[in-house]
């Protein structure tokens, strides 16, 4: 039973390019967090999903970030117009609608580098 | 909301030393939820404990041990003869019982020197 997996681990994008971070919840999971982890700091929330609906954005940047979980498939967390301040750790969770809030497990994460 | 603190910014140990990692909290909630997570230099993040805000009996597991006292808010965690495999970033996250979000603090560095 694979854990949260996200990919790429490692993403190298240029100022102004777009970046794509994948999420693959749990097996039976249809809740998805996202979290970002700036340097020296701990982890922010960002977004919260539900299969098809975006239930909490409001720690989601108001521009150029997006975020969706679609029916079928990985979550993606897009970051369009990339910045040097978008360089981060960002890690995905995932639950079952039963599960504690906040007991959850988290995706080995992706570190994004912006040139 | 959940406010967390985590004084101890960096702490360095001789092996076999334990070490206390100490956690402050602020909540308006009655009831909510404390975590401790890991975050070895391989970046991930391991949970380590879930603690209930009714729940103050002391927990051990194994060489580590957390002391909750809801009177002074604070979560702190030891390590009894520390390893340098405890050599990680350790973070204290409360949560509000009906929240979803984790408020993290900025962590504690802790390196064990052999």
């Amino acid at each position: 039973n694979a854990g949260v997996m996200q990919n790429p681990r490692h993403l190298v994008r240029r100022r102004g390019q777009e970046a794509r971070l994948r999420c693959s919840p749990m097996k039976g999971h249809s809740h998805v967090y996202w979290y970002r982890q700036l340097p020296e700091e701990g982890l922010k929330f960002m977004v919260y999903l539900q299969k098809e609906n975006i239930i909490d954005e409001s720690g989601m940047p108001k521009e150029r970030f997006s975020a969706e979980f679609p029916k079928e498939g990985p979550s993606i967390l897009r970051i369009q117009q990339v910045v040097r301040g978008d360089s981060a750790a960002y890690f995905c969770a995932s639950t079952t609608p039963r599960r504690l809030p906040g007991g959850y497990t988290f995706g080995s994460g992706t570190r994004l580098t912006v040139v | 909301a959940q406010k967390v603190t985590q004084a101890q910014t960096e702490i360095s140990v001789v092996e076999k030393e334990d070490v206390t990692l100490d956690c402050v909290y602020e909540t308006r909630d009655t009831t909510y939820y404390l975590f401790w997570y890991k975050q070895p230099p391989s970046g991930e993040l391991v949970f380590l404990i879930r603690r209930n805000s009714f729940d103050e009996q002391n927990e051990i597991s194994g060489r580590y041990s957390w002391n909750f006292q809801k009177s002074t808010s604070s979560f702190n965690f030891t390590i009894t003869a520390s390893q340098v495999v405890d050599s990680a970033v350790y973070f204290c996250a409360p949560s509000g019982a009906g929240s979803y979000q984790l408020t993290f603090g900025k962590g504690t560095k802790l390196s064990v020197i052999p």
